[in-house]
């Protein structure tokens, strides 16, 4: 069955502190890994991994995939207040058809 | 603006009902989902549809029916067979199946 899993499924930080995601994943015919970031209950959408090893980055964010371990990690540096949210790790599989989201990590950063 | 339009924001049916969910993109874009979330679970997939006029089930699509008649629009059913009904529904579209998704802004349903 496939399946995603989210660590930790909690973080509380505080502001500059740096934080790492974690997404590990079971999914037949892997095509490619997605991060969300989930406030006011709709996600936006901040990575899309399809190569293991090439670094994603965004701002403070940065993603990497390794598919022979099959996870990836989301880490955010200098942390502020508003990246808290929930960051979702979804995995798309059997050839573009299947969508399975992990439960989420809910960030918390503190002033 | 391009974008997706859910509608309407909150929602309130009685047991055994049926009710229509409204999502609208003008991204001109031709894969279309639906989502549902509970709390403490992942967005789950419930239908999608890859083109106009096609559709494929999700994981939970028991208990819901959409239908694809213009590419702009998905409505999403939930029908009085869903057990569970009171969740967050979100749409998303995509230009292709497989591509990055962008999401509407949900529409709580509350059944009782």
């Amino acid at each position: 069955e496939d399946k995603v899993v989210q660590s930790p499924l909690s973080l509380v930080v505080h502001e500059g502190d740096t934080v790492t995601l974690n997404c590990s994943y079971e999914v037949t015919n892997f095509r490619s890994l997605l991060w969300y970031k989930q406030e006011k209950k709709a996600p936006t959408f901040l990575f899309m991994l399809t190569s293991s090893g090439i670094e994603k980055k965004s701002g403070r964010l940065s993603s990497i995939l390794d598919k022979k371990e099959l996870f990836s990690i989301l880490n955010i540096t200098a942390t502020q207040t508003g990246d808290s949210a929930v960051y979702l790790c979804a995995v798309e599989g059997n050839y573009g058809q299947n969508f399975v989201f992990g439960p989420g990590t809910r960030l918390s950063v503190l002033p | 603006d391009g974008g997706i339009t859910q509608s309407p924001k909150y929602l309130f049916r009685k047991e055994g009902q049926n009710v229509t969910l409204s999502c609208e993109q003008n991204l001109n874009h031709d894969a279309m989902y639906w989502y549902r979330q509970d709390p403490g679970q992942g967005l789950r997939l419930i239908y999608y549809s890859q083109i106009v006029n096609d559709f494929q089930k999700g994981d939970i699509a028991e208990g819901y029916s959409v239908s694809r008649e213009k590419k702009e629009s998905f409505p999403l059913t939930v029908t009085s067979a869903q057990k569970n009904p009171t969740a967050f529904y979100l749409c998303a579209s995509s230009i292709y199946v497989g591509y990055e998704q962008y999401f509407g802004p949900g529409t709580r349903l509350t059944v009782t």
